[in-house]
């Protein structure tokens, strides 16, 4: 595709639960990066992954945080055991190389009843 | 502790007026700057900085760094409408994590 797609676009769940949020980077693009952004603050670095592998992981806030990217392309960040707290919007972006330019999608908003 | 501190926080302003967005920075081992326009949930990017006084432009917008201050500025002259967004510093570090300020949101009025 021509730029990075996020899915899904919203999604609400209820405390507790399990969710999956899902990146399709741009076509190539062998770095990506998850970011949380809060109402009113800038986004904050989740991890970021080089290829297949977490390259740094240091912005999950919890082990209820995971993400992959079993082929190197799309990504899945897992939160398990949603909290309230976790409520934000979800970026993710990706970059032809480390340290170029990186590149966002439209996010997911989730929320947590 | 890295810490961006974006200014003004908000800002109000009439078509055609020029505006200087501030972003001053503590990063350890900091590589580049960048800076990000952000409407609704994607930010766009704008300019990416790494070397200090050589400014960049595109079309109404430039920017410019200052390694030895640490500071960058975006400057947007003859302001529309469409500019109005928050506008986000984001200084990068060599493990290429972005840390982004709070942002400064731009209110443009016909």
């Amino acid at each position: 595709g021509a730029g990075v797609s996020q899915t899904p676009s919203n999604k609400v769940t209820e405390k507790g639960k399990y969710v999956e949020l899902r990146c399709d980077p741009i076509s190539g693009h062998t770095a990506l990066y998850w970011y949380r952004q809060s109402l009113g603050q800038g986004p904050e670095f989740l991890i970021y992954f080089q290829g297949t592998g977490a390259a740094d992981d240091s912005g999950l806030p919890n082990d209820r945080f995971f993400a992959v990217r079993p082929e190197g392309s799309v990504s899945t960040l897992k939160i398990q055991r949603t909290e309230r707290g976790d409520s934000a919007v979800y970026l993710c972006a990706s970059s032809l190389k480390v340290s170029d330019t990186q590149y966002f999608g439209p996010g997911t908003r989730l929320t947590v009843l | 502790e890295d810490k961006v501190v974006q200014s003004p926080l908000s800002l109000v302003v009439h078509e055609g007026d020029t505006v200087t967005l501030n972003c001053s920075y503590e990063v350890t081992n900091f590589r580049s700057l960048l800076w990000y326009k952000q409407e609704k949930k994607a930010p766009t990017f704008l300019f990416m900085l790494t070397s200090s006084g050589i400014e960049k432009k595109s079309g109404r917008l430039s920017s410019i760094l200052d390694k030895k201050e640490l500071f960058s500025i975006l400057n947007i002259t003859a302001t529309q409408t469409g500019d109005s967004a928050i506008y986000l510093c984001a200084p990068a570090r060599n493990t290429d994590k972005l840390i982004f300020g709070t942002g400064t949101r731009l209110q443009v009025f016909p």
